[in-house]
């Protein structure tokens, strides 16, 4: 099956850096999703992203399916940006893989 | 409007008990699963449903069977529990196979 190793597993940032998380798969996709869990445990939808490059906000992520990678970007990181990021990806037999995350700690 | 919810939130039970959390999204989706999420916060798929059809069962132990009165339910029933299903159990819906996916807030079971 699909392999998803997301880089780096752990970032402390100080408030106000910008920072860039990778996922890199090992087989073509047919969708991938950046989601942020926050402190509190819930899963947030980022982006569905499966090629191309999408911005919200400060945030913005980048999916070259061809090369098998995609970036997240966090700018101007702010103390509730903290929490696990994942990359999760779909590529046969409708099974999605996620990535096991980034974890971010933005100190104040 | 909560699109994807699930109940209860929080759920402690004794080591053989049966147990059932609910899912319920008014999304108008056609597509619904159920993560495992691990103490590593390691997100594992057990179960997919479309169109109230049963596409994707990992291999998880048949203890959990789950149940689709209707496609905008999905129901996870565990029965005899044990130490080691104490996780975060996920619900999540999409318009169907392959495309976005939401999540609900989770159900956190612990098995004392």
């Amino acid at each position: 099956g699909i392999q998803v190793e997301q880089s780096p597993p752990d970032l402390i940032l100080q408030e106000g850096a910008n920072s860039t998380l990778r996922c890199n798969f090992s087989d073509s996709v047919n969708n991938l999703q950046w989601f942020h869990q926050n402190p509190w445990g819930q899963l947030i939808n980022l982006f569905y992203i499966p090629s191309g490059t999408k911005q919200n906000g400060r945030l913005s992520a980048t999916t070259v399916a061809t090369e098998r990678y995609s970036l997240l970007y966090i700018s101007s990181s702010q103390t509730t940006d903290s929490g696990v990021y994942f990359c999760a990806v779909e590529g046969g037999g409708f099974k999605t893989i996620f990535g096991a995350g980034t974890r971010l700690f933005v100190k104040a | 409007d909560t699109a994807v919810s699930q109940t209860p939130k929080y759920l402690v039970t004794q080591m053989g008990n049966d147990k059932s959390i609910k899912c319920e999204q008014n999304l108008g989706h056609d597509t619904m699963y159920w993560y495992k999420q691990d103490s590593k916060k390691f997100l594992k798929i057990m179960f997919s449903y479309n169109n109230k059809e049963l596409i994707i069962n990992e291999t998880v132990p048949n203890r959990f069977s789950p149940k689709s009165p209707d496609k905008a339910h999905l129901n996870l029933h565990i029965n005899s529990l044990e130490l080691g299903d104490s996780a975060v159990y996920f619900c999540a819906s999409s318009t169907s196979m392959n495309t976005e996916a939401f999540f609900g807030q989770g159900t956190r079971l612990t098995v004392v």
